[in-house]
């Protein structure tokens, strides 16, 4: 199985912050990574898929980057509604994995 | 627009049965792969188990293998999760998913809660 590996686990930012999440596979997934958002007693949303499309009506503060290995989610400016659980996805083979998650708090 | 309602959750004893319902609108479904996902209380998500758009392709997550089975009715927009000899690591929000390009997993429903326990 691949395994995804996210850091940090947990980040602690301000409003107006630049954010960069990590997310490692433990092999080649060419561009088959995908990052989603949650917030506390909701389900995902998808925000960005192969790697770096924006989905449609995701904001453009959010970027992703990233082949093969290695992976980055990028908030250029932190907002409110930001503060949420990311994780990552593989969808290069089954089983699709995760990453564990990271939590973005405000400081 | 899109929308997956979940259904079928509950409180059941370890080794019961329970079959999770996915009731998908605003789209053709046989047009979309599906997939079930799980998150244990205060965990990760899990993908548990994948049926491609004609359910001829159906992948499952090893932790399930052998007890769970995926099917849809395209007929019904239903996508269906019949869980067998349950334990209490299945404890979970059950959350069913459309699947796009890149299998990315576009759409989800809001999730529906299996507890295990004696």
């Amino acid at each position: 199985d691949i395994q995804m590996t996210q850091s940090p686990s947990s980040l602690s930012a301000s409003v107006g912050d630049r954010v960069t999440i990590t997310c490692r596979a433990s092999q080649n997934i060419n561009t088959f990574l995908n990052w989603y958002q949650q917030r506390p007693g909701r389900a995902p949303k998808l925000l960005v898929y192969g790697a770096s499309s924006l989905r449609g009506g995701v904001p453009s503060r959010f970027s992703g980057g990233g082949s093969g290995t290695d992976f980055t989610l990028t908030i250029s400016s932190l907002q409110p509604e930001d503060f949420a659980t990311y994780s990552c996805q593989q969808s290069f083979g089954t089983p699709y994995t995760f990453g564990q998650g990271t939590k973005l708090e405000i400081k | 627009q899109v929308n997956l309602v979940e259904s079928g959750g509950g409180l059941v004893k370890p080794g019961a049965s329970l079959r999770l319902s996915c009731a998908a609108s605003g789209f053709t479904s046989s047009d979309y792969h599906m997939s079930w996902i799980r998150q244990a209380p205060g965990k990760g998500l899990e993908w548990v188990s994948y049926i491609e758009s004609s359910g001829d392709t159906i992948f499952y997550a090893d932790s399930v293998k052998g007890r769970f089975t995926i099917s849809r009715d395209n007929t019904k927009n239903s996508l269906y999760l019949q869980m067998n000899s349950l334990r209490a690591e299945d404890t979970a929000v059950y959350y069913c998913a459309r699947g796009r390009s890149w299998n990315a997993l576009d759409f989800w429903g809001q999730g529906t809660l299996v507890t295990v326990s004696s």
